[in-house]
């Protein structure tokens, strides 16, 4: 199985900061990397697929890039409704797998 | 709008049979585009990946829960189900079914997901 490493385990951050959170897979897995949100109590949102594609209804400020088996997840101005834990998730190959996650609080 | 809803019993003893069923409203299970699938998360860990089902009825499961998996499809009804055997324990977690593109396998629409504990 492919591995999905995220960094940090957490964060904390104020508001209008910018936020990067890593995911590094064992790996090559190309572009084919996703990226959710889940609030508090929540269900999983999906916000950025294919390393960089941010899903129809996403703010803008968020934002994925990639570079070999690293990827990076971007807030660019960091917004209270943003507290959430952050999942990556690796869809190149069978079984999917995910990252443990990055929980994002406000400072 | 499409819109997914998981339902089932909550609470499973230990040994026996975890049964969900998700059903899929406001559009068809019977579409080339998508698969099914359910993902599962134990309360206050991540999120594991159990298989997915097309339209079709062909299946793929997680290696690590295969051999106490099936996932089945009723396109009369328009949802598709869960059955996890044996169950402990461990199996005790959220239980989320979800639409999954049929050439790239992410997760682009939840449902409100289903809460099983498994205890005696």
């Amino acid at each position: 199985d492919i591995q999905m490493t995220q960094s940090p385990s957490s964060l904390s951050a104020s508001v209008g900061d910018r936020v990067t959170i890593t995911c590094r897979a064992s790996q090559g897995i190309g572009t084919f990397l996703a990226w959710y949100q889940q609030k508090p109590g929540k269900v999983p949102n999906l916000l950025i697929y294919g390393a960089s594609t941010v899903q129809s209804g996403v703010p803008s400020r968020f934002s994925g890039s990639a570079s070999g088996t690293h990827f990076t997840l971007i807030i660019s101005s960091l917004h209270p409704e943003d507290v959430a834990t952050y999942y990556c998730q690796q869809y190149s190959s069978a079984p999917v797998t995910f990252g443990q996650g990055t929980r994002l609080e406000i400072k | 709008q499409l819109q997914l809803q998981e339902s089932g019993p909550g609470l499973v003893k230990p040994s026996e049979t975890l049964s969900l069923t998700c059903t899929v409203s406001g559009g068809s299970i019977s579409t080339r585009n998508y698969y099914w699938g359910w993902i599962r998360q134990p309360p206050g860990k991540g999120l594991e990946w159990i298989g997915n089902i097309y339209y079709s009825g062909n299946t793929y499961y997680n290696p690590s829960l295969k051999s106490r998996v099936t996932i089945s499809v009723d396109t009369s009804n328009n949802h598709f189900s869960l059955k996890l055997g044996s169950v402990t324990a461990a199996d005790t977690a959220m239980y989320y079914c979800a639409r999954l593109p049929q050439v790239d396998w992410y997760f682009d629409l939840w449902g409100r997901g289903a809460l099983v504990s498994v205890s005696s």
